[in-house]
């Protein structure tokens, strides 16, 4: 079974430019996660999704971030304009509908300057 | 809301030690109880898990029991590797499939 995959692996930007990342769930997986995860933290969840529907995104910087899920399958997370306190890895997870565990992918680490 | 704290680290063991990491929750309801692990460079895992009161979850030589009574799943290990070296996160799932981490604690053990 393919595991989830995100790209890219790693992004630097400077302050007030935009990034985009791309997230491919496992197959049948409905539920979709982004998760950002700061350096010495644990994972803190930005956004939710149910299929294409959202179902949490109460910790979305919504000014500045967001997401979608054309079709139910792949996701894009954008960050526009970027500051420097979004440097942090992001990660994609999803899981079968109504069950865990989650599957991550490995990241994409971005580094704002 | 939903909340988990994990004893801070880093906890620094020799090869062949036992290992407690320690972890408390708080939800409403009934969580599901995990224990993920970041191995360095890697994305995170699922180690173990448990679903209900008094459940012990085991993988890898690892265990935790969740315990209702203390809001509790210590995460413990009989003798540890050099290759267990990793952070190890707790985290609960309550309502609507949320999952909830602690800040994570990271394990060093020296040959």
């Amino acid at each position: 079974e393919a595991g989830v995959a995100q790209s890219p692996r790693y992004k630097i930007i400077e302050k007030r430019q935009s990034v985009a990342f791309w997230c491919n769930p496992i197959s049948g997986h409905a539920t979709l996660y982004w998760y950002q995860q700061i350096l010495g933290q644990g994972p803190k969840l930005l956004i939710q999704f149910q299929n294409n529907g959202v179902v949490d995104d109460s910790q979305l910087p919504k000014d500045r971030f967001s997401a979608e899920r054309l079709k139910g399958v792949d996701s894009t997370l954008k960050i526009q304009p970027a500051k420097l306190e979004d440097s942090a890895v992001y990660l994609c997870a999803s899981s079968l509908q109504g069950l865990a565990p989650l599957h991550f992918g490995n990241g994409t680490r971005l580094t704002v300057t | 809301g939903d909340s988990v704290t994990q004893m801070e680290g880093p906890v620094t063991l020799s090869e062949e030690a036992f290992l407690t990491i320690n972890c408390t929750y708080t939800a409403t309801g009934y969580p599901s109880l995990f224990w993920y692990v970041q191995y360095p460079g890697e994305g995170l895992q699922l180690l173990l898990k448990a679903t209900k009161a008094d459940d012990k979850g085991s993988n890898k030589g690892f265990e935790a029991t969740y315990r209702k009574e203390t809001t509790s799943f210590h995460l413990e290990k009989g003798s540890v590797q050099v290759s267990d070296s990793a952070v190890y996160f707790c985290a609960l799932m309550g309502g609507f499939q949320k999952l909830v981490f602690g800040t994570g604690t990271r394990l060093l053990v020296s040959p």
